[in-house]
């Protein structure tokens, strides 16, 4: 079992829904990230937390420590929010990737 | 210009040659990693440094050699490239504190071993 797992793998959404990409993980982490690779291939990180939600334009994450779990949501989405949107969990000094969720949003 | 730089951005290469990929930041992290991404697959790590005189394999080390030259440089290379060496590969950096502690990646290297 991967210790990182998202779901869902795939997403394809209209534009303007809401969108919550899932990640679970089975190990006691130190903080969380969620990061957007465009198809050009750069990574970019959205946030990093160890607790509670954060919001930054219309991304909001938030994590449970307690369920091992963190959500990205998107609200009023857009075509150029079509990404692969990856969680990754640090412990230590190791982080741990999950293969990520490649969104597609159509207008 | 971006804070984590790598070149090149593509390279076609053959079986057997030697290839280094190279990383410059200009964030003044002392961390700085190496990871490889293949289809399907979360980014997995290959080497990384937490500072000049630091190196340390990661899961995936096989095949590759690194370098520190410089707090800003790390350089990785593959000293005979195979087939399977065919991936994505970025360089990132980061700072060490628990809570500030966000990722930097650059635009990553697209290697093709034929």
């Amino acid at each position: 079992k991967n210790e990182v797992e998202q779901s869902p793998q795939n997403l394809t959404a209209q534009e303007g829904e809401f969108i919550t990409i899932n990640c679970s993980y089975s190990v006691g982490i130190s903080a969380l990230h969620w990061l957007q690779q465009h198809p050009g291939g750069g990574i970019v990180s959205l946030f990093m937390l160890s607790s509670g939600k954060k919001k930054h334009g219309r991304l909001i994450a938030t994590i449970n420590i307690q369920e091992k779990h963190s959500s990205l949501h998107i609200t009023a989405s857009h075509p150029r929010d079509s990404a692969v949107y990856i969680c990754a969990v640090r412990y230590g000094n190791k982080l741990v990737f999950g293969a990520g969720t490649i969104l597609r949003v159509k207008s | 210009d971006a804070d984590v730089t790598q070149t090149p951005r593509n390279r076609i290469t053959k079986t057997g040659k030697r290839i280094m990929l190279e990383c410059s930041q200009t964030k003044g992290h002392d961390r700085m990693y190496w990871y490889r991404q293949d289809p399907g697959l979360g980014l997995r790590l290959i080497y990384y440094s937490f500072d000049v005189k630091d190196i340390n394999k990661g899961e995936i080390s096989d095949g590759y050699s690194v370098s520190r030259q410089a707090q800003a440089k790390f350089s990785l290379s593959l000293e005979s490239a195979i087939p399977n060496q065919t991936a994505l590969y970025f360089c990132a950096t980061s700072d060490p504190g628990v809570n500030t502690g966000e990722l930097f990646f650059g635009e990553g290297s697209r290697l093709t071993v034929l």
